[in-house]
């Protein structure tokens, strides 16, 4: 299985860039698409979709967040950081059957 | 307006079968590249990925837990199920469904874009 790898947490200022990270034990990119997506969740609530394939943003999120990288390397970047972006970001890959990264949970400095 | 929403029996025996159900609405299963699929979250802990069911019945199982896993759908009514067998403790946490994009060749997952709100599932003698 394919292992993604996140730091467990990462504290920000409002209003300031927040950069998480994902590695992948192996290659999520095929014929020029990246298998990797990003979640969003809050304590209580579902995962929430943020971005698709590496660099696509889901419909209704806003465009403070982007997603970036190739092969085994990728990007979430929220731009700047609101204080309703408080919550825990997991990345996913699809190149192989789905696994999760364990979670980064984003907090506030 | 794509919706689903997971029910179960909340609290079982270790050993005993864990059966769910995923009701949704606003989208067709018989679509091609859609699916849905359930992935569960240990209390305060990640998430797993079990299986999913696509169009044409096309089914994929997480490796790890094949064997105790049947997935299956009643597309008629908007249904898609899931048995655990010969569950313990470790299968305790919260098990969502979710609407997910498939590969259009072979039905694997993607993506999950839409969400239930999760059920909670607590195995304990």
């Amino acid at each position: 299985d394919i292992v993604l790898t996140q730091s467990p947490a990462l504290a920000v200022s409002l209003e300031q860039r927040a950069t998480i990270s994902c590695k992948t034990s192996q290659n999520v990119d095929n014929y020029g698409i990246s298998y990797m997506h990003w979640y969003q969740q809050k304590p209580g609530q579902q995962p929430k979709l943020l971005i698709y394939e590496g660099s696509n943003l889901a419909s209704g999120i806003p465009a403070r967040f982007s997603g970036s990288g190739s092969g085994t390397d990728f990007t979430l970047t929220i731009d700047p950081v609101e204080a309703d972006d408080i919550a825990t970001y997991y990345c996913q890959q699809s190149k192989d059957y789905p696994t999760f990264g364990a979670g980064t949970k984003l907090e506030l400095k | 307006q794509v919706t689903l929403k997971e029910s179960g029996p909340g609290i079982l025996q270790p050993s005993q079968t864990l059966s769910l159900t995923c009701s949704f609405s606003g989208f067709l299963l018989s679509a091609s590249s859609v699916g849905v699929g359930w992935i569960r979250q240990p209390s305060g802990k990640g998430l797993e990925w079990l299986a999913t069911i696509g169009w044409e019945d096309v089914k994929h199982y997480n490796p790890s837990l094949k064997s105790r896993l049947t997935v299956s759908k009643d597309t008629s009514n908007n249904q898609v199920f899931l048995k655990i067998t010969s569950v313990d403790t470790a299968d305790t946490g919260t098990y969502y469904c979710a609407h997910s994009r498939a590969d259009y060749y072979d039905g694997s997952p993607d993506w999950f874009d839409y969400w239930g709100q999760g059920v909670m599932v607590t195995v304990s003698s």
